[in-house]
């Protein structure tokens, strides 16, 4: 069946610091994929999305490229923030089913 | 204003009673679903409802019941709260492109319940 993994949390970096969270899928089809993050005591909202192949999504400095041929859509930001602390959930939709399927979600910590 | 809203958005309730969690959306969405989110865990899903009378059983829906009362509202209903319902619930709804069966989920709040 279709399903997201990603890399287990928690993740904590200094300020500045490179940040990478790997995200793979299994998938029949083309599905969009997608970030969403979650700050502290809110709802998740969406980061950054990607509709097909080779797409890069990308918003507030995170990027992410679509990759058919790796079936991997890992989020990159070139330097984290203390704001940046939040759970990231990797995600995908347009598959057989109609619904979205998020992975389990990795946890950022970010120090000053 | 926001787009989806969940009340109440704290809920402290005891073992046995029946509780409603209420979801209100302004964004004209067909879709909409309930999550629930335990510490450490990711998002579970109960329910969701593709438009007002079409509803589904979503992976953890024993225990729990729905009413979309209209495209805006869905509700969420606990007929005998039990203390490992206690969580973080989530509603949410979803664009859909259509012919593409792709979407984009817009979320809420959340509720946090307690049950003691």
């Amino acid at each position: 069946g279709n399903s997201v993994t990603q890399m287990e949390g928690p993740v904590t970096l200094s300020e500045e610091a490179f940040l990478t969270i790997n995200c793979t899928y299994t998938a029949t089809g083309y599905p969009s994929l997608f970030w969403y993050v979650q700050y502290p005591g809110e709802g998740l909202q969406l980061l950054l999305k990607a509709t097909k192949a080779d797409d890069k999504g990308s918003n507030k400095g995170f990027e992410a490229t679509y990759r058919k041929e790796t079936t991997s859509f890992h989020l990159e930001k070139g330097s984290v923030q203390v704001s940046d602390s939040a759970v990231y959930f990797c995600a995908l939709s347009g598959t057989g089913g109609f619904k979205t399927i998020f992975g389990a979600g990795t946890r950022l910590f970010v120090k000053a | 204003d926001a787009d989806v809203t969940q009340t109440p958005r704290n809920r402290i309730t005891k073992t046995g009673k029946r509780i409603m969690l209420e979801c209100s959306q302004t964004k004209g969405h067909d879709r909409m679903y309930w999550y629930r989110q335990d510490p450490g865990l990711g998002l579970r899903l109960i329910y969701y409802s593709f438009d007002v009378k079409d509803i589904n059983k979503g992976e953890i829906s024993d225990g729990y019941s729905v009413s979309r009362q209209a495209q805006a509202k869905f509700s969420l209903s606990l007929e005998s709260a039990i203390p490992n319902q206690t969580a973080l619930y989530f509603c949410a709804t979803s664009d859909l492109v259509k012919g593409q069966g792709k979407e984009t989920q817009y979320f809420g709040p959340g509720t946090r319940l307690l049950v003691l």
